[in-house]
């Protein structure tokens, strides 16, 4: 296993309700990353982080905004949670950039 | 735009037999070529990658192919075993262009059959 913890697994909640998701790694990886699963589309990246404070946007990110105040946690939070963000959420970290990813299991997210 | 293009939503091979798993791509500034594999409920696990200034990596069971020119990169499973059911993403990046993420294919579903 890669060391990477993702938090909370499953949740349910409603349209317009803030959600934080919560990616923890115990490998000291300088890159981190959020991700998106939905049916038909593979996996898209939200956001990435290439050192604590250090984040930028990647293709999906309108909606999200992230956080990384330590090198270990990587925070994704949805300010006002809408029904097509219904989805899986992936992070993943990286060592260095000639170095693959790792992935974490994943959030089940549900907007209802 | 899909700039990483898996055609094949699905494919059954027999237990022992060779399986071939196609990915193409369109942007010619990516460098670096990944496939992962995916279980139900997991997130992807990391199985072979390749850089562009390489046509063939191999690892055990699994070999990469890379033709530039095509723009194309196949994985070969050989022998497949039951345990290679499980659906494979093709990933692409620029290495150059920094800490920027994967770019994905939308999966292939490989069915391994007794």
């Amino acid at each position: 296993d890669a060391g990477i913890t993702q938090s909370p697994r499953h949740k349910v909640t409603e349209t317009g309700t803030p959600v934080t998701l919560r990616c923890h790694q115990t490998e000291n990886h300088r890159y981190m990353y959020w991700y998106r699963q939905d049916p038909g589309h593979g996996l898209r990246l939200i956001h990435y982080s290439y050192g604590v404070k250090d984040t930028d946007k990647g293709e999906v990110s309108d909606g999200y905004s992230v956080s990384r105040s330590k090198t270990e946690d990587f925070l994704l939070t949805l300010e006002s949670a809408t029904s097509s963000q219904t989805s899986v959420y992936f992070c993943a970290i990286r060592r260095e950039r000639d170095q693959p990813q790792h992935f974490g299991d994943g959030t089940r997210l549900s907007i209802l | 735009d899909q700039q990483v293009k898996q055609n094949s939503p699905s494919l059954s091979v027999q237990e022992g037999r060779i399986s071939i798993l196609n990915c193409d791509y369109t942007n010619s500034m990516f460098d670096y070529f990944l496939w992962y594999k995916k279980y139900p409920a997991e997130g992807p696990t990391f199985l072979i990658s390749i850089s562009s200034i390489k046509d063939k990596n191999e690892d055990g069971r699994f070999t990469v192919f890379l033709n530039k020119s095509a723009k194309h990169l196949s994985l070969h499973i050989v022998p497949s075993q039951p345990g290679d059911s499980a659906v494979y993403f093709c990933a692409a990046s620029e290495q150059g262009g920094g800490a920027d993420g994967l770019t994905f294919g939308k999966g292939t579903h490989l069915i391994i059959q007794p």
